[in-house]
């Protein structure tokens, strides 16, 4: 596609629930990367996919976060057993290659809102 | 870790007026990145800078990587209302791979 999307691009859950975020990268990027972001805050490592690697996946806060990305495109962050402070704007961001450097294009983001 | 900080976390400046925000880190960065982030939008690139005592400029735009490539600027010069949002420096270290470590962000608003 044109740009990185990412969907819903808003959700409001009840805490307990399980929620799924999808994103879908830039067309012929290989490294994908998931972001949280909490308002007014910087951007907040989770992880991190190149080619067929082995995630990076030192930035997942707890074993409630979980990612995969299927067929080397489409990702999914499940966040499992939703807390309140799990709430924020989740981004996810592509790039062409993992070559150090390489430009780093988000979506728009999924706004999580945890009741 | 590695840490990024940025200084300030906010200003607030009249038209025209020209403004700074600063970004330094706790180790050598093989390269920092700059984003820029409207309200209620996503970060958006703006620029990178590999080599140390590098210098670049955008328009009004100038971004500087200090010779110790531990640090790095970007001044706006004359500040137009279309610049207000916030800016974040983003680094990368020789072991990150390209875990990208964000700063707080400097938070810009300009008054007309």
């Amino acid at each position: 596609g044109a740009g990185v999307s990412q969907s819903p691009s808003n959700k409001v859950t009840e805490k307990g629930k399980d929620v799924e975020l999808r994103c879908d990268p830039i067309s012929g990027h290989t490294a994908l990367y998931w972001y949280r972001q909490s308002l007014g805050q910087g951007l907040e490592f989770l992880i991190y996919f190149q080619g067929n690697s082995a995630p990076d996946k030192s930035g997942l806060p707890s074993d409630r976060f979980s990612a995969e990305r299927t067929g080397g495109s489409v990702s999914t962050l499940t966040i499992q057993r939703t807390q309140q402070e799990d709430s924020a704007v989740y981004l996810c961001a592509s790039s062409l290659t993992w070559t150090v450097g390489n430009t780093i294009y988000f979506g728009e983001g999924s706004w999580l809102t945890v009741v | 870790g590695q840490q990024v900080m940025q200084i300030p976390q906010y200003q607030h400046v009249q038209e025209g007026e020209d403004f700074t925000t600063y970004c330094n880190s706790s180790t050598t960065l093989s390269n920092i990145q700059w984003y820029k982030q409207r309200p209620g939008g996503h970060p958006v690139f703006l620029i990178q800078l590999v080599k140390s005592g590098e210098v670049k400029k955008q328009k009004r735009l100038t971004f500087q990587f200090g010779e110790a490539k531990k640090n790095s600027s970007l001044h706006i010069t004359a500040t137009q209302t279309t610049d207000v949002g916030t800016y974040f420096c983003a680094g990368l270290t020789e072991t990150s791979g390209s875990r990208l470590t964000f700063g707080e962000g400097t938070q810009l608003t300009v008054n007309p």
